[in-house]
């Protein structure tokens, strides 16, 4: 079957970095996501991997492993209002994503 | 701002009663849309695949006759909730499918609330 795992909740400072990882298992790959959720909000759309190495967008930067189903969404200089939910998401063969559950961060001043 | 849209942003009705939502895409012809619900505390979850000028594809466990889905033009896909319940609350997203593929844009959501 196909499978997307991250974690559930993460607790971070302000000031400080923070990786969300996200292992996945899908029938084909084209391309991980990440999505950033405020509750109560849509996603908004952070990253795009289809190419392993990492991607770099001012405070954030997206990691990928193909060979190893493996990514992470690095967050640097944390500010509280990066407190949202961070979803990881891989487009399957069909280019059809496939939605992990969403990992929870939570900043503390 | 923002590229797609959708309305109504919440809406509360009675067990019984149909609900339509609209979603429209701003900047971009899509000859496909997807519809989403998401649950409290929950991933979203694609429902159906909506595509313009045919009949929708929907994912397995989702009743196409409770939830109703049509595509007329190429900047607008509706989702109607048929004899919606109470389980039928639910935040419901909407993203259009761009060419491009690789960056989709939601809308902003439609929460529903079935008394």
């Amino acid at each position: 079957g196909q499978n997307i795992d991250q974690p559930t909740e993460m607790t971070a400072t302000e000031g400080a970095i923070v990786q969300i990882n996200c292992t996945y298992q899908t029938s084909g790959f084209n391309g991980l996501f990440w999505y950033q959720q405020h509750a109560g909000e849509a996603p908004t759309f952070l990253s795009y991997n289809v190419l392993d190495g990492l991607e770099e967008k001012g405070r954030f930067s997206s990691f990928l492993s193909r060979s190893k189903g493996y990514s992470y969404l690095l967050l640097k200089e944390l500010q509280m209002k990066d407190s949202a939910s961070y979803l990881c998401a891989v487009g399957d063969s069909n280019y059809q994503l496939i939605w992990g559950a969403g990992t929870k961060l939570i900043i503390k001043p | 701002g923002a590229v797609v849209s959708q309305h109504p942003s919440w809406v509360i009705c009675k067990s019984g009663t149909s609900v339509k939502i609209e979603c429209r895409s701003l900047d971009f012809q899509a000859t496909t849309m997807f519809w989403y619900r998401q649950f409290p505390k929950q991933s979203l979850m694609l429902m159906a695949t909506s595509n313009e000028g045919s009949k929708a594809t929907y994912e397995q466990g989702v009743e196409k006759d409770k939830f109703l889905i049509n595509h007329a033009s190429l900047t607008l896909s509706t989702l109607t909730v048929t004899s919606a319940h109470p389980e039928d609350s639910s935040f419901y997203i909407c993203s259009d499918g761009r060419g491009d593929y690789n960056e989709q844009f939601f809308g902003p959501g439609t929460r529903l609330t079935v008394l």
